[in-house]
């Protein structure tokens, strides 16, 4: 256990709903990270929060999901009409120096 | 990832020592990072390198060559636990870490 908690830990969901995800970071981290995984490949980056200030997004997020950090702790990502290809392990990570991971949150549209 | 390369899959034996090798290529640089991960859960961090040479922590060595854009973690004394997927990474320049494919390595008796 690293210390990031992550909420739901399984989803499953029917294409067109929306899902939200929450991330709870270790308490002293500043930042926060957002990353998705699929089967037999390494985690993509999504987006990057420094306490409440989101720096950074991916290509990769479309405008179909959206995070928030709004008072720099925890995080949600929010994903509307969700479609299949959404199916994946969404994961977070928090950070002083080295990106420690949460257990993810495995999403699956049917 | 779409700039580093490790292989795909090792096999190795209770007891040995394995060579996982990463090549990568980036623009900027500010680290080079291996984690584990076991299937179905989150990776955890092993390794970090930043300057050039051999880091040593417990069973777990990783190497760095800047100048040829390549890394090793280096298990010894190999237990069956360590049978994972290892993930070489990096952050570009940047904060964001960028992902190998993973090498999933097997560990047998």
């Amino acid at each position: 256990d690293t210390g990031v908690s992550q909420n739901p830990r399984h989803k499953i969901t029917k294409r067109g709903q929306n899902v939200t995800f929450r991330c709870d970071p270790i308490s002293e981290h500043n930042r926060l990270y957002w990353y998705r995984q699929t089967l037999g490949q390494g985690p993509e980056f999504l987006t990057y929060f420094q306490n409440e200030a989101q720096l950074e997004k991916s290509r990769l997020l479309s405008d179909r999901f959206s995070a928030e950090r709004p008072k720099g702790s925890f995080s949600t990502l929010e994903i509307q009409r969700t479609e299949q290809g959404d199916s994946a392990m969404y994961l977070c990570a928090s950070s002083l120096t080295f990106q420690y991971f949460g257990p993810g949150t495995r999403l699956l549209v049917l | 990832g779409q700039n580093i390369d490790q292989p795909t899959e090792m096999t190795a034996t209770e007891g040995a020592i394995v060579q996982i090798n990463c090549t990568y290529q980036t623009s900027g640089f500010n680290g080079l990072f291996w984690y584990q991960q076991h299937a179905g859960e989150a990776p955890t961090f092993l390794s970090y390198n930043v300057l050039d040479g051999l880091e040593e922590k417990g069973r777990f060595s990783s190497f760095l060559s800047r100048s040829k854009g390549y890394s090793y973690l280096l298990l010894k004394e190999l237990q069956m636990k360590d049978s994972a997927s290892y993930l070489c990474a990096h952050t570009g320049g940047g904060n964001k870490l960028t992902f190998g494919t993973g090498t999933q390595l097997k560990v047998e008796l």
